[in-house]
């Protein structure tokens, strides 16, 4: 089941950055934190991981607490195609990904 | 060249019937996945094959039946369909051990 906890909406504005945050205050040392998308009703996509350390890609930054219990995917420059459903989820290698419900993201002209 | 591909994509049919849904991978991945979403969007983990071998079956009715013929493949076979089965039926796959798991474009599935 999702170890993630993630607001159900968001909005922002085009050309602002987009921040969407997640808790996993339960997740274990060698789980990763992976953030995937998914606009309209095409399959997820995936966007970056990172298991302890700030990741950066040329989709979005994500930062994850010293403490590891939360973390947050940045967009910095909202486009109106980024408006989707934004899901956190953790995983330790050789398991399964456990979607939970995201966060719609509407990106506002 | 599609990296994981399922056919068909649309998929109406009777309460009843047999039905199955085929997806690909040219990936070279060694696990690949059904999972569910269902009208509330939410997106649930079915099945999980690792080199054609079943290895995870998240409590999905025994008339739902994967088979991997061999690694790339992995196609759903649902027997005596129900409204309730009605959902996009997502295919991905990812290396078992590695970091991404790839989706398909969906089937949506209605069963009337």
């Amino acid at each position: 089941d999702a170890k993630t906890t993630q607001p159900p909406s968001m909005d922002c504005a085009e050309g602002r950055a987009a921040n969407l945050p997640c808790n996993h205050s339960t997740i274990s040392g060698n789980e990763y934190v992976y953030w995937y998308r998914q606009i309209h009703s095409q399959g997820p996509q995936y966007i970056i991981h990172g298991l302890k350390n700030n990741e950066t890609n040329e989709m979005a930054s994500l930062i994850i607490t010293e403490d590891r219990k939360s973390s947050t995917l940045i967009l910095p420059h909202a486009t109106l195609r980024d408006t989707a459903v934004y899901y956190c989820i953790v995983r330790e290698t050789g398991n399964q990904f456990y979607f939970g419900t995201g966060t719609s993201l509407t990106v506002i002209p | 060249d599609t990296a994981v591909s399922q056919t068909p994509k649309y998929l109406v049919t009777q309460m009843g019937n047999d039905k199955s849904i085929k997806c690909e991978q040219n990936l070279g991945h060694d696990t690949m996945y059904w999972y569910k979403q269902d009208s509330k969007k939410f997106l649930k983990i079915m099945f999980s094959y690792n080199n054609k071998e079943l290895i995870i079956n998240e409590t999905v009715p025994n008339r739902f039946s994967p088979k991997s013929p061999d690694k790339a493949h992995l196609n759903l076979h649902i027997n005596s369909l129900e409204l309730g089965d009605s959902a996009v039926y997502f295919c991905a796959s990812s290396h078992l051990q590695g970091s991404g798991l790839f989706f398909g474009s969906g089937t949506q599935l209605s069963v009337l």
